[in-house]
């Protein structure tokens, strides 16, 4: 199994350009999240979907946009990047309904602003 | 808000050398308490979940413990395969939001 697969691994940008990073899973699961993770900070949460047509902020939602595309594939959008951006980004997936809720992670995008 | 806060920040073992890591928490009616161990370029992989009070989990070298305020995972003889970065979050009882605490770096030195 894939679990969740994020793309790209590594990006660098340039001050105001935008990009999308992708996500998908295979795990049939309901809810996806996106977070960033940033030396001393821990993972903090930029946006999640409960279920496939919702989407919520998260505690840094700032300077970002979220797509959910369907069931699988959970999108993440930097429209005019900052170093502040500057960040190695996880997405992640969980089965709300069931009785073991814990997210299973992609292995990272580590994003570079320069 | 929901809290998470992790102690120590970091923790260097000889291997063999037993400790514990901390996790206090405050979160609104708990729905679950998660465990994941992070590899450096990696992800976080899922360790371990606890629900209520009292419940304990285990895993190899691993020992999970919960009461209603705080974690500990329990590290038993460590080796040096056990260096890593040990994460904790929450899952209140209302919402889907998985709240992490900043992580305790374990290196274990043979």
């Amino acid at each position: 199994n894939a679990g969740v697969t994020q793309t790209p691994k590594f990006q660098v940008l340039k001050t105001g350009q935008s990009m999308t990073l992708q996500c998908a899973q295979d795990m049939n699961h309901n809810s996806m999240y996106w977070y960033r993770q940033d030396p001393g900070m821990g993972l903090r949460l930029i946006y999640y979907s409960a279920s496939e047509g919702t989407t919520d902020k998260g505690e840094v939602p700032n300077g970002y946009n979220v797509s959910r595309l369907n069931k699988r594939e959970f999108s993440l959008r930097l429209e005019s990047a900052a170093p502040s951006q500057t960040s190695v980004y996880f997405c992640a997936s969980s089965d709300q309904g069931a009785m073991n809720t814990e997210a299973f992670f992609g292995q990272g995008t580590r994003l570079t602003v320069v | 808000e929901d809290q998470v806060t992790q102690s120590p920040e970091a923790l260097r073992l000889q291997e063999g050398e037993s400790s514990s890591l901390n996790c206090s928490y405050t979160v609104s009616g708990l729905r679950g308490l998660f465990w994941y161990r992070q590899d450096p370029g990696k992800g976080p992989e899922f360790l371990f979940t606890l629900y209520s009070a009292g419940e304990e989990k285990e895993k190899e070298r691993l020992k999970a413990t919960l009461t209603k305020k705080e974690s500990f995972l329990h590290i038993t003889a460590p080796k040096p395969e056990d260096s890593a970065t040990y994460l904790c979050a929450v899952r209140a009882a209302a919402g889907n939001k998985l709240t992490f605490g900043g992580g305790t770096r374990v290196l274990v030195k043979p």
